[in-house]
């Protein structure tokens, strides 16, 4: 079954540092999107991407994060200059047209610490 | 701002009891939901979606969506104790779905 794939698993970072998280979405899917869970809270939006363009961003999207699409398979967050608050579990998602609707499949997740 | 809203629970059933989970959302233009389940530490797995007023059934799992009302629920019928994790609903489009903080199911044999 395709899946996307997240990488790190899990990395630990000194405050203020800079974090790249990567996502490959599932090949034939046209959408991507980055969630966040911080522990014990909500599943939070952070930003949607399509046709290598955001489409539509968190109002705090912009403070720290950016997303690139380098190639044609690889989908990435970055994170400037890291705050504790952002140690979260950070989710790559990525969804087709073709069903008729955003069903998004989620990858295993990348776990930040901020130390 | 767009809110999904459910109860935190914990909702606790005994094993092969009808659990049901509700939800409300706050933004009228949204067009599809979702119901995720969530085990501790793992990523949202998709469980049921629902566009339509009405009823969709899928083995145990029936999804409820009252569009006037803007209600969600989802029943599972026969629960079992794999099914304790908490379920997540989520509703939007497909620039953006919105999760609600999730219900915690537990399951008792």
């Amino acid at each position: 079954e395709p899946e996307v794939t997240q990488t790190p698993s899990h990395q630990v970072t000194q405050m203020g540092q800079e974090v790249i998280l990567r996502c490959v979405p599932i090949s034939n899917h046209l959408y991507f999107y980055w969630y966040r869970q911080i522990l014990g809270q909500k599943v939070e939006f952070l930003v949607s991407f399509y046709n290598n363009e955001i489409s539509e961003k968190s109002e705090i999207f912009d403070d720290q994060f950016s997303v690139e699409r380098p190639d044609g398979s690889n989908f990435t967050l970055k994170i400037r200059s890291t705050k504790l608050e952002d140690s979260a579990m950070y989710f790559c998602a990525s969804s087709d047209t073709y069903s008729g609707a955003n069903v998004l499949t989620f990858g295993a997740g990348s776990r930040l610490t901020v130390l | 701002q767009k809110e999904v809203e459910q109860n935190s629970g914990p909702l606790s059933v005994p094993e092969g009891a009808i659990a049901s989970l509700n939800c409300t959302y706050s933004d009228r233009g949204s067009q599809s939901f979702f119901w995720y389940r969530q085990y501790s530490g793992k990523s949202p797995e998709l469980i049921m979606s629902i566009y339509s007023n009405g009823d969709k059934e899928d083995g145990r799992f029936t999804a409820q969506l009252n569009k006037a009302s803007q209600y969600v629920s989802l029943l599972i019928r026969d629960s079992q104790p794999s099914d304790s994790a908490t379920y997540l609903c989520a509703g939007g489009g497909y620039n953006k779905l919105i999760f609600g903080a999730g219900t915690r199911l537990a399951v008792h044999p």
